[in-house]
């Protein structure tokens, strides 16, 4: 299967509820990583897993994290949302022999009310 | 912390114009310069400039990259309808494999 594949598409959560995002990466990709993009916004770096380890980590509190799986799969996982979660996040695959091999998913809009 | 910046913030011009879309960037560690097309959700890779003064082209569109003054332009001639939508610049950063978005040019191009 080719493509980076997201799930869900839409998700309306309420403050201080949890969230999973998955992600499939693209076939070949060994590394993933994860961006928020808030209206208006480009997109901001999360982090990224290599090899199922995290590899990297942007400005995001700890209630963000993470997991990689041995088919090189992705979640991100949110605790205790707040409002300014609201945003699409956007996950995307990418192999280290391919610099400018980024292939990102349609991405999932997160609305928290 | 690497910063990227991209003017102008939206642009609105008319089917058959000429647009060039701007980018500057203050990295510590640069790498490459690469532009995005972003029309719905999913960003699309346009570009990758490395080596200043070399014009990357792909059709209408085509980038470059000025390392000495720290910046890049996308331009885009006869523009049509379909190229409707948000341009991103981002700096990769290589060993962290780390993208740095710009905010984005946000383009209309009417009929």
């Amino acid at each position: 299967e080719t493509g980076v594949t997201q799930s869900p598409t839409h998700l309306i959560k309420t403050r201080g509820q949890q969230v999973t995002l998955r992600c499939s990466s693209q076939s070949g990709h060994n590394t993933v990583s994860w961006y928020q993009q808030a209206l208006g916004q480009g997109p901001q770096f999360i982090f990224q897993y290599y090899r199922e380890e995290e590899n990297g980590r942007g400005n995001f509190p700890p209630r963000f994290s993470g997991l990689q799986f041995p088919n090189y799969s992705s979640e991100l996982n949110v605790n205790a949302l707040e409002l300014d979660d609201s945003a699409l996040y956007l996950c995307a695959s990418s192999s280290p022999t391919e610099p400018s091999g980024y292939t990102f998913g349609s991405g999932t809009r997160l609305t928290i009310v | 912390e690497d910063k990227v910046v991209q003017s102008p913030l939206s642009l609105v011009v008319h089917e058959g114009d000429t647009v060039t879309l701007n980018c500057s960037y203050e990295v510590t560690n640069f790498r490459s310069l690469l532009w995005y097309k972003q029309e719905k959700k999913a960003p699309t890779f346009l570009f990758m400039l490395t080596s200043s003064g070399i014009e990357k082209k792909s059709g209408r569109l085509s980038s470059i990259l000025d390392k000495k003054e720290l910046f890049s332009i996308l331009n885009i001639t006869a523009t049509q309808t379909g190229d409707s939508a948000i341009y991103l610049c981002v700096h990769f950063t290589g060993s962290a494999r780390q993208l740095t978005f710009g905010s984005g040019t946000q383009l209309t191009v009417l009929p």
